[in-house]
């Protein structure tokens, strides 16, 4: 079981452009969740994915954007970005929406210059 | 909202010493509780969970937390540390829709030979 894959590791990006990071859950788990951990602090939830579609959403702007396919993986898009937009992307997954048992993946650390 | 507080932004302990890191949520209905471990560069391992029933909880690598309604505390401890122990520690929550994990802003624990 290859657990919660994200790609890529590592990125970097110019400002004012876009990124798309993705996720493949562990395997039996149909449900993906975002989080964004900027540097020295916790992990921030961003949304979550169930059935291919958005079913909560912290406090973040419509420049951040998602996407989950029929095979359960996830695509999270990122519009605009802004130099505080450089943290780690994180992806959890989890069966079913109720995430008491979340497995999360590596992250992708995502650099704005 | 809930919200989840962690004391002390770093700690140090030595060598076969006890663990000890803090956790407090504030939610005027128990939620589901979690200790997370990250590694540098790493993404969340859970630790250990408490949903419901037993308020000690053990998970891996030996450590345990205690859920204590009347305090709303969920602190992680461990007998004896070890160097391998050293990394951040995240305390987290799940309630409401059971969707939302809210994270503390970490500890990061430091073992000294």
């Amino acid at each position: 079981d290859a657990g919660v894959t994200q790609s890529p590791t590592h990125l970097i990006k110019t400002r004012g452009q876009q990124v798309t990071l993705r996720c493949s859950p562990k395997s039996g788990h149909d449900t993906v969740s975002w989080y964004q951990q900027a540097l020295g602090q916790g992990p921030q939830f961003i949304f979550q994915y169930y059935e291919e579609e958005e079913r909560q959403r912290g406090n973040f702007p419509d420049r951040f954007s998602g996407h989950q396919f029929p095979n359960y993986s996830s695509e999270l898009n990122v519009n605009a970005l802004l130099l505080g937009d450089s943290a780690l992307y994180l992806c959890a997954s989890s069966a079913g929406q109720q995430n008491t048992e979340a497995f999360f993946g590596q992250g992708t650390r995502l650099t704005v210059v | 909202a809930q919200s989840v507080t962690q004391l002390g932004s770093h700690v140090s302990v030595s060598e076969g010493a006890l663990v000890l890191l803090r956790c407090n949520y504030s939610s005027s209905v128990p939620p589901y509780l979690f200790w997370y471990v990250q590694y540098p560069n790493q993404g969340l391992q859970l630790l250990l969970k408490y949903t419901t029933g037993a308020t000690l909880v053990k998970g891996i690598n030996g450590f345990e937390a205690e859920f204590k309604k009347s305090e709303t505390s969920f602190h992680l401890t461990k007998p004896s540390a070890h160097m391998s122990d050293a990394a951040e520690y995240f305390c987290a929550a799940l309630s409401g829709g059971y969707q939302k994990v809210t994270f503390g802003t970490g500890t990061k624990l430091q073992v000294i030979p």
